[in-house]
């Protein structure tokens, strides 16, 4: 049971790159989010789902965007990547209130 | 607005001795409250959950955690430590029914000597 699955797991970026994070679950969930994890800072939502092609903004939205086209898949894209977008990415899928994470996705902007 | 307040950024306990996390809440309704925990280089794992059902929670790996309505807090504790519990732990409180989200604490990480 692979649950909510990050690929990649690493990558590094040149300044006004772009690239797509891919979030998959096999859980039949209807929502799901997109976090960002900063020393210090907690876990802060940058979008989320509350279901197949539905969107939704969070807390921190600007410069990412996101697309669910398929109820597993939760994509989450930067158009053209900054250093202040360095962070460690968590997908998450939740059901009755718990949400389940997947191992996150650190990135670095250079 | 609702928030959570961790009151402490870092806890150091010696193994065997009793584990004390502490959460604070605020909210203009009655919320859920969650610990999630976070093993070096892992995803955040539940540990338990309160959902206006019984005040005192037990979850897992032997934590439980107290809701207390008049001090609004949620206090996370464990009768000894183990060098396992050595994480990050994350206080969560639900944001109103309906709209899906959910806001974290800034996190207490817990260190355990041997």
């Amino acid at each position: 049971n692979a649950g909510v699955t990050q690929t990649p797991k690493f990558r590094v970026l040149k300044t006004g790159q772009s690239m797509t994070l891919l979030c998959a679950q096999d859980m039949n969930h209807e929502y799901m989010y997109w976090y960002r994890q900063d020393p210090g800072m907690g876990l802060r939502l940058i979008h989320y789902s509350v279901g197949e092609g539905t969107t939704a903004k969070g807390e921190v939205p600007d410069g990412y965007n996101v697309s669910r086209l398929k109820k597993q898949n939760f994509l989450l894209g930067l158009e053209s990547a900054a250093p202040s977008q360095t962070s460690v990415y968590f997908c998450a899928s939740s059901v009755g209130n718990i949400q389940y994470f997947g191992a996150g996705t650190r990135l670095s902007v250079l | 607005a609702q928030s959570v307040t961790q009151l402490d950024s870092h806890v150091s306990v010696s193994e065997g001795t009793p584990v004390l996390l502490r959460c604070n809440y605020s909210s203009s309704y009655s919320p859920s409250l969650f610990w999630y925990v976070q093993h070096p280089n892992k995803g955040l794992q539940l540990l338990l959950k309160y959902t206006s059902a019984a005040t005192l929670v037990k979850g897992i790996n032997g934590f439980e955690a107290e809701f207390k309505k008049s001090e609004t807090s949620f206090h996370l504790t464990k009768p000894s430590a183990h060098m396992s519990d050595a994480a990050e732990y994350f206080c969560v409180v639900s944001a109103p029914s309906g709209t899906y989200k959910y806001i974290f604490g800034t996190g207490t990480r817990l260190k355990v000597l041997a």
